[in-house]
């Protein structure tokens, strides 16, 4: 079935420092794609939704300039914490639409821990 | 008002017993409803997915959709500890592309 990766799983970085995740759809082309977030115990926080080709379009309240979203290819999408903080701590997931079957499959999960 | 609510639990079933989650919505115009399993530090897995009024089966579990209500639940037969886990559940409009979750709820199934 489809598979969607993301790398790192897990991050650890100091405070200040600018983080890099990717998401990559391995056997399907992904028009688009979605940044998640999620806190402990509290469910998914669309953060962002990621175009091919295009800017991406963030939801209320989530910093363009700090979460940066590049998906320059119909199978790759990358989000960059930059100047990450503790606060900015989490799990972050990605999703990738098959846009034949028009279904949705979830990353892995990347866990940041900023120090 | 929360676009999707779901009561947090945890909802403790014994094996063997059938488990039911609920979950409402606030959009009307809503299209697509889908449910999810979540463990603990790892990413969703869809469990179920519907789109029209009435009840959906596949294997153990059983989705029901009433859009009249705004209500969507999943039904788990003879649970299995294997099935404790967070169930969220999700809303697509037609008319957007974004999946909206609800908080979900845990599910504890005791051998």
């Amino acid at each position: 079935g489809a598979v969607v990766s993301q790398h790192p799983s897990r991050v650890i970085c100091k405070s200040g420092t600018s983080v890099k995740i990717e998401c990559r759809s391995l056997d399907f082309q992904a028009t688009t794609m979605f940044w998640y977030r999620q806190f402990p115990k509290q469910s998914l926080m669309l953060m962002a939704t990621s175009n091919e080709g295009s800017k991406a379009t963030y939801e209320q309240g989530v910093e363009k300039d700090k979460f940066l979203i590049n998906h320059a290819s119909l199978t790759l999408s990358t989000l960059t914490v930059t100047s990450a903080h503790p606060e900015d701590s989490s799990f972050y997931i990605c999703s990738a639409r098959d846009e034949g079957s028009r279904e949705l499959f979830f990353g892995e999960g990347s866990r940041l821990t900023v120090l | 008002q929360k676009e999707v609510e779901q009561n947090s639990g945890p909802l403790s079933v014994p094996e063997g017993a059938i488990a039911s989650l609920n979950c409402t919505y606030s959009d009307r115009v809503s299209q697509s409803f889908f449910w999810y399993r979540q463990y603990s530090g790892k990413s969703p897995e869809l469990i179920m997915s519907i789109y029209s009024n009435g009840d959906k089966e596949d294997g153990r579990f059983t989705a029901q959709l009433n859009k009249a209500s705004q209500y969507v639940s999943l039904l788990i037969r003879d649970s299995q500890p294997s099935d404790s886990a967070t169930y969220l559940c999700a809303v697509r409009n037609t008319g957007f592309q974004k999946l909206v979750f609800g908080t979900g709820t845990r599910l504890l199934v005791s051998p």
